[in-house]
């Protein structure tokens, strides 16, 4: 149990243009789900807490009009990175907590995301 | 904010070696995790520690947490090429976790 998939595992888009990735819980419903960004060789940065039916808290430094994110039901969580730029590319990583699992996290296998 | 620093960043053992990995942090955490991330893959959870000084075991893993819960320590016995990746402790911060810079361990076969 405790599946998370991500849409797409990886993106190449132009310069200027808008990326959306899908985080899915499979098997179960999750109020809160998390996206992080990692740059090679380097640690998980959290920059989003995603919460259903509210707006997310971004961490200090993640610019919300950027990384734009819906949490619209219960097994889906949407982080759309608008008007990427190459800096911007970066593994995405969303993760989620299970109901009445404590505070482990179960992460999606990533996505990886390239601007030319 | 909370910060959770971990040592070594890389470390190269020969297969069969030992190898440890430790996180420390300058407040008392509630509890700490730890994550292994396989290369191209992503995290995957592997155990959580909440009591002051335990200590658990999973095969050739032994996870402990200090006595003052501040700092928690991750020991293979006699690694294995599948044990290659990087090894990240992680400390709650109310719903979040706050991650170490992890520690990437590499194995001569």
């Amino acid at each position: 149990g405790a599946v998370v998939s991500q849409h797409p595992s990886w993106v190449i888009c132009k310069s200027g243009t808008s990326v959306k990735i899908e985080c899915r819980s499979l098997d179960f419903q999750a109020t809160t789900m998390f996206w992080y960004r990692q740059f090679p060789k380097q640690s998980l940065m959290l920059m989003a807490t995603s919460n259903e039916g509210s707006k997310a808290t971004y961490e200090q430094g993640v610019e919300k009009d950027k990384f734009l994110i819906n949490h619209a039901s219960l097994t889906l969580s949407t982080l759309t990175v608008t008007s990427a730029h190459p800096e911007d590319s970066s593994f995405y990583i969303c993760s989620a907590m299970v109901p009445g699992g404590g505070d482990t996290q179960y992460f999606g296998p990533g996505t990886r995301l390239t601007v030319l | 904010g909370q910060q959770v620093m971990q040592i070594p960043q890389y470390q190269h053992v020969q297969e069969g070696e030992d190898f440890t990995t430790y996180c420390n942090s300058s407040t008392t955490l509630s509890n700490i995790q730890w994550y292994k991330q396989r290369p191209g893959g992503h995290p995957v959870f592997l155990i959580q520690l909440v009591k002051s000084g335990e200590v658990k075991k999973q095969k050739r893993l032994t996870f402990q947490f200090g006595e003052a819960k501040k700092n928690s320590s991750l020991h293979i016995t006699a690694t294995q090429t599948t044990d290659v990746g990087t090894y990240f402790c992680a400390a709650s911060r109310s719903w979040e976790l706050v991650f170490g810079q992890g520690t990437r361990l590499t194995i001569n076969p």
